[in-house]
């Protein structure tokens, strides 16, 4: 069983929809979670960290549920500009090993 | 600030060549950890260097060998290679439990 499981899409929204993804962890333990955002063809970028509580970055909110184990993303109002492949990370305890999930593609249509 | 930095960008090379891959972390940044990352997938975690030393290896095989120098930089060497290690090789940096960095990657054909 892979550590981390994305749909991964693709997702089509138009413009200024609200599109969520979803990401499941197997390992209990682990400890700190993260989305990264990657453009084509480009490096990852950190889009946001997870926190238990929850988390908001404007339009991105960050979810965790350690009990089922799953992470989610939700963007309000999308922007063309969304346009990626969106990763969800997971560190386990040790802190020095990131389990990528295989990405959710994201295409915004006008 | 310089962020991470990967040389070279592309390379192609035939199988069962060597190659060798650079890194130099962003300014700051002690900790330097490669992936690997298939047309399609997600990163795979391949080894992270901390203080010149090895500190964990994910599941690659021998072939993969890495170096950090005492400035921080670091190289990723792969040995008799062959065709699926096509792929882009990234190279992340941070300092203790900080935020991680990428750099642009390198893109290697094995032909």
């Amino acid at each position: 069983r892979k550590e981390v499981e994305q749909d991964p899409g693709p997702f089509n929204v138009p413009e200024g929809a609200t599109v969520a993804f979803n990401c499941t962890y197997s390992n209990s333990a682990s400890q700190s979670f993260f989305w990264y955002r990657q453009d084509c063809r480009k490096e990852p970028k950190l889009l946001m960290s997870v926190y238990s509580s929850g988390n908001e970055d404007g339009r991105f909110t960050a979810q965790l549920n350690r009990a089922s184990q799953y992470i989610s993303l939700l963007i309000r109002d999308s922007k063309l500009s969304d346009s990626a492949t969106y990763l969800c990370v997971v560190n386990e305890n040790t802190g020095n090993q990131f389990y990528f999930g295989t990405g959710t593609s994201l295409t915004v249509i006008p | 600030d310089a962020g991470v930095t990967q040389s070279p960008t592309h390379l192609i090379k035939t199988r069962g060549q060597q190659v060798t891959l650079r890194c130099s972390p962003k300014s700051g940044h002690d900790t330097v950890s490669w992936y690997q990352q298939a047309l399609g997938q997600g990163p795979q975690f391949i080894f992270q260097y901390y203080e010149e030393e090895e500190r964990q290896r994910g599941n690659f095989p021998d072939r993969f060998s890495g170096h950090q120098f005492p400035n921080y930089s670091s190289e990723l060497n792969v040995n008799a290679l062959l065709l699926g290690d096509s792929a882009l090789y990234l190279c992340a940096s941070r300092y203790q439990q900080d935020e991680q960095y990428f750099g642009p990657g390198t893109r290697l054909t094995v032909t």
